[in-house]
């Protein structure tokens, strides 16, 4: 199955700073990657997503790279503001039919200092 | 527009008691159903996914079951919880394809 790995675990970033949180993915069948934000005690709401025809999506201050051949993707955040403090999850989803499930990294708890 | 319902908010059950969490998704037909568990400080764990009535997978061996009565109805159960068992469930639901999954706003159950 597939695996994904996600760093760092922790994040502290002055305001105003950019941020940026790294996942590797295992199988390389995974063709769909989405980036989840978690504020506390709510579900994950996704904040972006690539698909593995793009190697670069931006959102305004939120980008994702996709690299296949390493089967690595990142999240960057730019001008990063208190309110993007949250738990950033970084997924990776297998195309097939009936496998079409997400496959999560463990999570990055980043902190906004004012 | 589709909205996905999960409940209850929070849940305190003894060790040994019955558990059954419902979850419930609207404006959409034949979703994929999901149910995760968040444990503290970690990630999410797939437990269950579903792609029709009465299809479960189950992905990790566990205390749990999962059944899909209804199109858009997916419900988490134990006959017998554990304290293990704590944790932060979470109902998801995506399209088949290649689109993103939603997640409800999820279930805190403390096994006491």
């Amino acid at each position: 199955g597939e695996n994904v790995e996600q760093h760092p675990s922790t994040l502290s970033v002055q305001e105003g700073d950019s941020a940026v949180i790294k996942c590797t993915y295992s199988d390389s069948a995974s063709n769909y990657f989405p980036w989840y934000k978690q504020e506390l005690g709510k579900g994950p709401q996704l904040i972006i997503d690539i698909r593995s025809n793009v190697g670069e999506k931006k959102d305004q201050r939120i980008a994702v790279t996709l690299n296949k051949t390493a089967k690595h993707f990142s999240l960057h955040i730019t001008e990063t503001q208190p309110e993007d403090s949250a738990v950033y999850f970084c997924a990776a989803r297998l195309g097939n039919f009936g496998n079409e499930k997400l496959t999560f990294g463990t999570g990055t708890r980043l902190t906004i200092i004012p | 527009s589709q909205t996905i319902h999960q409940w209850p908010a929070t849940l305190v059950q003894p060790v040994g008691s019955p558990l059954s969490l419902e979850c419930t998704v609207e404006g959409t037909s034949n979703p994929n159903l999901y149910w995760y568990r968040q444990a503290a400080g970690r990630g999410l764990q797939l437990l269950f996914y579903s792609v029709g009535i009465g299809q479960i997978s189950s992905e990790v061996p566990q205390n749990l079951s999962a059944s899909r009565p209804q199109d858009r109805q997916f419900i988490l159960s134990s006959k017998k919880l554990l304290l293990s068992d704590s944790g932060f469930y979470l109902c998801a639901w995506s399209v088949e394809g290649y689109t993103e999954a939603f997640f409800g706003q999820g279930t805190r159950l403390t096994v006491v």
